[in-house]
């Protein structure tokens, strides 16, 4: 079985500064990868997705991730962000192509002025 | 557009009580889950549903059942609520050909005295 951690569970950031969210994953076959946001009282929404091909993926608004297979890795990053881009994110794996995604305990972005 | 619906929004039971969660989408998709989110563990798969008239267990079955009504709907019953079962219940579909994303519905928020 698979298992996913995300290192940071708050991360306190500044408008327009950047910011890095961790994910690691352990499993002993090939996965997809996933970023899903959380918005506040919402459900979730597909961020980015690693399936296959180039490692490095991003997403229609700024973000991008980089799947790393040696160090089993699938970071988080936006170079620039918005007071909007405060939300929960969650990393998620899954094997195979029945979607049972474990997801990782999540973490929460909170942009300050 | 409504994607997927999930009734009802909120919910208080006492211990012992027994309800029914649902959930349909209009996307034709084949497979539908459910899972629990709870603070600091991230979103946990409850049960899942490869395609209309299969139901599988996922992490955490235990004190639910479920029904795949149809194609569109898939409900989720809790038979005899407990205080451990207080959490926030998202639905979510996805197509077999649409490699991994889920789309979720805005939860059912539900508390068990």
């Amino acid at each position: 079985a698979q298992s996913v951690t995300q290192l940071d569970s708050q991360v306190p950031v500044f408008e327009e500064a950047p910011v890095e969210l961790r994910c690691n994953y352990s499993s002993s076959v090939s996965v997809y990868l996933f970023w899903y946001v959380q918005y506040p009282n919402q459900g979730l929404q597909l961020l980015l997705k690693y399936l296959s091909g180039s490692t490095l993926v991003e997403s229609i608004n700024g973000f991008e991730a980089e799947f790393n297979k040696s160090q089993t890795s699938f970071h988080l990053r936006k170079p620039s962000v918005h007071i909007s881009d405060t939300a929960e994110y969650f990393c998620a794996v899954s094997v195979g192509n029945d979607y049972k995604l474990s997801f990782g305990a999540g973490t929460t972005v909170t942009v300050r002025a | 557009n409504a994607g997927v619906t999930q009734t009802p929004k909120f919910q208080v039971l006492k211990t012992g009580q027994s309800m029914t969660l649902q959930c349909a989408q209009d996307m034709n998709h084949n497979s539908m889950y459910w899972y629990r989110q709870d603070p600091g563990m991230g979103l946990r798969l409850i049960y899942y549903s490869a395609s209309e008239g299969t139901t599988d267990k996922g992490e955490v079955p235990n004190g639910y059942n479920v029904s795949r009504l149809n194609k569109r709907e898939f409900s989720l019953r809790l038979e005899s609520a407990a205080p451990s079962q207080t959490s926030v219940y998202f639905c979510a579909s996805a197509s077999l050909g649409n490699t991994g994303e889920l789309f979720f519905g805005e939860g059912s928020r539900l508390t068990v005295l």
